[in-house]
């Protein structure tokens, strides 16, 4: 079984300050793990992925996440937050279930940017 | 544009109705999975279909359907609706193994009255 755990609903940051959406993980494989993010009334667009590569992945509008396997951590981070990166982040792992790969969803943390 | 399109965008509807959702995947992808957003429950996986065959069933309801035809588009089947069926409706797209992410579409808003 597999579950993904994002640590806080809500987060609030001022524009030009970094931003830290934390997300842990639990799989009995070894997992991949995505960020999507879902701006208001729009669908849900791939920021990043993880599959066994490289720990440190780079997506896109500067966003990035570690994967750390010690703490089955998966935290995305930006430098700078701009106004547009307000919107919902959703934490997701990818594993086998029975005979098919499925997406576990975590629970979305709300992004808000303040000017 | 994702190269999933989802039809409708809105659609209204009243309570013991039947609709049905429309999903084209991105040029190529073979599996196709339906997801429901609602603010109580998040994301919720419904059922996925791998080149035309049910592959893995989610949280869905008997009363929901689901199949993908041979032009591998889809048709998720909501019948005997319920004002509690009003969400967001998801359809995502992958390659054969859905490892390296989904794509999805814009989704379908269903209000029941």
């Amino acid at each position: 079984a597999q579950s993904v755990t994002q640590l806080d609903s809500h987060v609030s940051v001022s524009e030009g300050t970094p931003v830290l959406l934390r997300c842990n993980y639990s799989s009995s494989y070894s997992p991949s793990l995505f960020w999507y993010v879902q701006h208001p009334n729009k669908g849900l667009q791939l920021l990043l992925k993880y599959t066994s590569a490289a720990t440190l992945v780079k997506g896109i509008n500067g966003f990035e996440a570690e994967f750390k396997k010690s703490e089955t951590s998966f935290h995305l981070t930006k430098p700078s937050a701009h106004m547009s990166d307000a919107a919902e982040y959703f934490c997701v792992v990818s594993a086998v279930s029975g005979s098919a790969r499925q997406l576990t969803f975590g629970s979305g943390t709300q992004l808000t940017v303040l000017p | 544009d994702s190269g999933v399109t989802q039809t409708p965008k809105h659609l209204i509807t009243a309570t013991g109705q039947r609709v049905t959702l429309r999903c084209s995947p991105r040029s190529g992808d073979l599996s196709v999975y339906w997801y429901q957003q609602s603010l109580d429950q998040g994301l919720q996986f419904l059922i996925q279909y791998y080149n035309g065959e049910e592959r893995a069933k989610g949280n869905i309801l008997e009363r929901f359907s689901a199949q993908q035809f041979p032009d591998l588009h889809s048709e998720l089947n909501l019948s005997s609706l319920e004002l509690g069926d009003s969400a967001l409706y998801f359809c995502a797209s992958s390659a054969s193994s859905g490892s390296y992410g989904y794509t999805f579409g814009s989704g379908t808003r269903l209000t029941v009255v």
